[in-house]
């Protein structure tokens, strides 16, 4: 069955450091990969997405993307993480029929100071 | 331009009550979906629409009724609400292979 894997639940981070978040997809094909950003009580807000080409992909608020085909994975990453980043990442895909988006189950991460 | 408008945005039901939730775009988009969102089980789809007069279900259908008389509407029905209803309800659409737009939600509670 066509799903989307986020591994970690939970991740806790200082202000300043790098981030990582993890995102693995099984699907026959290559799907169209997506990564969203959700604020406490706010809806959805699209970081990035990736569709073919160039493997790492830019989004909005310094976040960027990796894809790898060997791994089935787009992990989305940020070299410097602000407060404001604390938030709940879901990574997305849409697949084969181009009909059904599916989400993974989301990571939170916490910033510290 | 109001993207995707999501209407009540909290609701209260008892059990057995039945309720319609209403979304409406206005960006002419073809696909509709509705999402529920629950606490670890990220966002899971409940039913969609490729066009008006076309819906099918997704992965948590049961419970929820749904149709697509117009390109612009796209209600949820619940049947006969149950606790286990309880939740955060988006509604998005998109054209084509172009990113969801979601609306901000109805947040549920089933006493």
């Amino acid at each position: 069955a066509q799903s989307v894997t986020q591994p970690d639940i939970h991740i806790t981070v200082s202000e300043g450091a790098s981030l990582e978040l993890r995102c693995n997809y099984s699907y026959g094909a290559t799907p169209y990969l997506f990564w969203y950003v959700q604020s406490p009580g706010q809806g959805l807000q699209l970081l990035l997405k990736y569709f073919s080409g160039d493997t790492l992909v830019q989004g909005i608020k310094g976040f960027e993307a990796e894809f790898k085909r060997s791994q089935s994975s787009f992990n989305l990453r940020k070299p410097s993480v602000h407060w404001s980043d604390a938030a709940e990442y879901f990574c997305a895909a849409l697949g084969g029929g181009y009909q059904k988006v599916t989400f993974g189950t989301g990571t939170k991460l916490q910033v510290i100071p | 331009n109001a993207g995707v408008t999501q209407t009540p945005k909290f609701q209260v039901l008892k059990t057995g009550q039945s309720m319609t939730l209403q979304c409406a775009q206005d960006m002419n988009h073809e696909y509709m979906s509705w999402y529920r969102q629950d606490p670890g089980m990220g966002l899971r789809l409940i039913h969609y629409s490729v066009g008006a007069g076309i819906t099918d279900q997704g992965e948590v259908p049961n419970g929820y009724n749904v149709s697509r008389s117009t390109t612009e509407d796209f209600p949820l029905r619940l049947l006969s609400a149950a606790p286990s209803q309880t939740s955060v309800y988006f509604c998005a659409s998109r054209q084509g292979l172009s990113p969801l737009h979601f609306g901000n939600g109805t947040r549920l509670t089933v006493t």
